[in-house]
């Protein structure tokens, strides 16, 4: 089975400053990539997604994520933080063999200071 | 609009009580899934379907179940057995090689 570390339960930052949430998978076959954001008492809401296109992938809200199948990581960034990007962030990947199952890392609370 | 709904938001169950949360979606997703949330725990896979009439058990599955009579619907049945059962409750659907949508949550409290 899959599984997904996201390094990091919190991450806080300032205002203005560039965001970086760390997400790492263990498949030795790169599987599909997620990284959702979850407001409180909310369902996720997807940021971006990787399906084996383009190693860089551009997300809603100005958030991009690369992916380095050698470091089989998939981290996230946002050059320049804003207050309302203070949520969860969760990190999820599927299998290609077996996509329709989803595998979710504990998640990263980001908090954006003034 | 297309999407996922789960009634009701917030949800109180005495002990012993068996309790029902209900997910809609008019996607037209094969899959359905549910996911139970803790603080710092993510998600965690309790049931998932890929087609009507059947579904799979996942990671704790236990004090659960589930029916997929029909393609929109796969609700969630928390039993007696379910010791723990206070939890946000995420449901979820997809299709083939796409992302999984998620409703807005069920918030299931024991009183």
């Amino acid at each position: 089975a899959q599984s997904v570390t996201q390094l990091g339960s919190h991450v806080s930052v300032s205002e203005g400053a560039l965001v970086l949430l760390r997400c790492n998978y263990s498949s030795s076959v790169p599987p599909y990539l997620f990284w959702y954001v979850q407001y409180p008492n909310q369902g996720l809401q997807l940021l971006l997604k990787y399906t084996s296109a383009a190693t860089l992938v551009k997300g809603i809200n100005g958030f991009e994520a690369e992916f380095k199948k050698s470091e089989t990581s998939f981290h996230l960034t946002k050059p320049s933080a804003h207050m309302s990007d203070a949520a969860e962030y969760f990190c999820a990947v599927s299998e290609k063999i077996n996509f329709n199952k989803f595998y979710f890392g504990s998640g990263t609370k980001l908090n954006v200071k003034p | 609009d297309g999407g996922i709904t789960q009634s009701p938001k917030y949800l109180f169950r005495k002990e012993g009580q068996n309790v029902t949360l209900s997910c809609e979606q008019n996607l037209n997703h094969d899959a359905m899934y549910w996911y139970r949330q803790d603080p710092g725990q993510g998600l965690r896979l309790i049931y998932y379907s890929q087609i009507v009439n059947d579904f799979q058990k996942g990671d704790i599955a236990e004090g659960y179940s589930v029916s997929r009579e029909k393609k929109e619907s796969f609700p969630l049945t928390v039993t007696s057995a379910q010791k723990n059962p206070t939890a946000f409750y995420l449901c979820a659907s997809s299709m083939l090689n796409t992302e999984a949508f998620f409703g807005q949550g069920t918030r299931l409290t024991v009183v």
